[in-house]
């Protein structure tokens, strides 16, 4: 079975500095990864995906992730943090070669301080 | 397009009364979805549907029923609420075929509390 683990429950960052969330995934097969962010009180959007081709991909918002096969993660990043970036942040999985059902990381709270 | 709508946004039931959500979308999609979000423990799938007339067990089905009669709705149901549901609920909806990859839409959640 696939899982998909976010590193931190918690991230704290200034603003104006580099945002860094870890994702890391259990397949054989490369799965089409996905971001979705959470603000507070709102459901969860997309924030970017990896399906095919280029493994940088860049999403809403400033983010952008990178699809590292060899050490199967899909980290996000954004180089200067905004308060408004402050949301919980979901990393998700689905196969592309079997049951599309996506399984999701437990998420990780982004904090922005001033 | 509205996207993927819930109903009701808040609810309050007592231990061991009985309730419906709704959720609804208008974007055709074959794949719906029941989440629950609880603190520290992400997004746990209850049930979902492939299509129409279809249902199927998440991780976590049991104390849920859902019913799929009309594509654009999943509801979901409580025979008989415990404290253990009190959660916030989201539905998710998805198109499969060629470039659709599975990505999800979601509703704006249901808030649940049971005494």
């Amino acid at each position: 079975a696939q899982s998909v683990t976010q590193l931190g429950s918690h991230v704290s960052v200034s603003e104006g500095a580099l945002v860094l969330l870890r994702c890391n995934y259990s397949s054989s097969v490369p799965p089409y990864l996905f971001w979705y962010v959470q603000y507070p009180n709102q459901g969860l959007q997309l924030l970017l995906k990896y399906t095919t081709g280029a493994t940088l991909v860049k999403g809403i918002n400033g983010f952008e992730a990178e699809f590292k096969k060899s050490e199967t993660s899909f980290h996000l990043t954004k180089p200067s943090a905004h308060m408004s970036d402050a949301a919980e942040y979901f990393c998700a999985a689905s196969s592309g070669g079997g049951s599309y059902i996506p399984t999701f990381g437990r998420g990780t709270s982004l904090i922005v301080h001033p | 397009n509205a996207g993927v709508t819930q109903t009701p946004k808040f609810r309050v039931l007592k231990t061991g009364q009985s309730m419906t959500l709704l959720c609804a979308q208008d974007m055709n999609h074959e794949y719906m979805y029941w989440y629950r979000q609880d603190p520290g423990m992400g997004l746990r799938l209850i049930h979902y549907s492939v299509g129409e007339g279809t249902t199927a067990k998440g991780e976590v089905p049991d104390g849920y029923n859902v019913s799929r009669l009309k594509k654009q709705n999943f509801l979901l149901g409580l025979e008989s609420a415990a404290p253990s549901q009190t959660s916030v609920y989201f539905c998710a909806s998805s198109r499969t075929g060629m470039g659709s990859y599975n990505e999800q839409f979601f509703g704006p959640g249901t808030r649940l509390t049971v005494l």
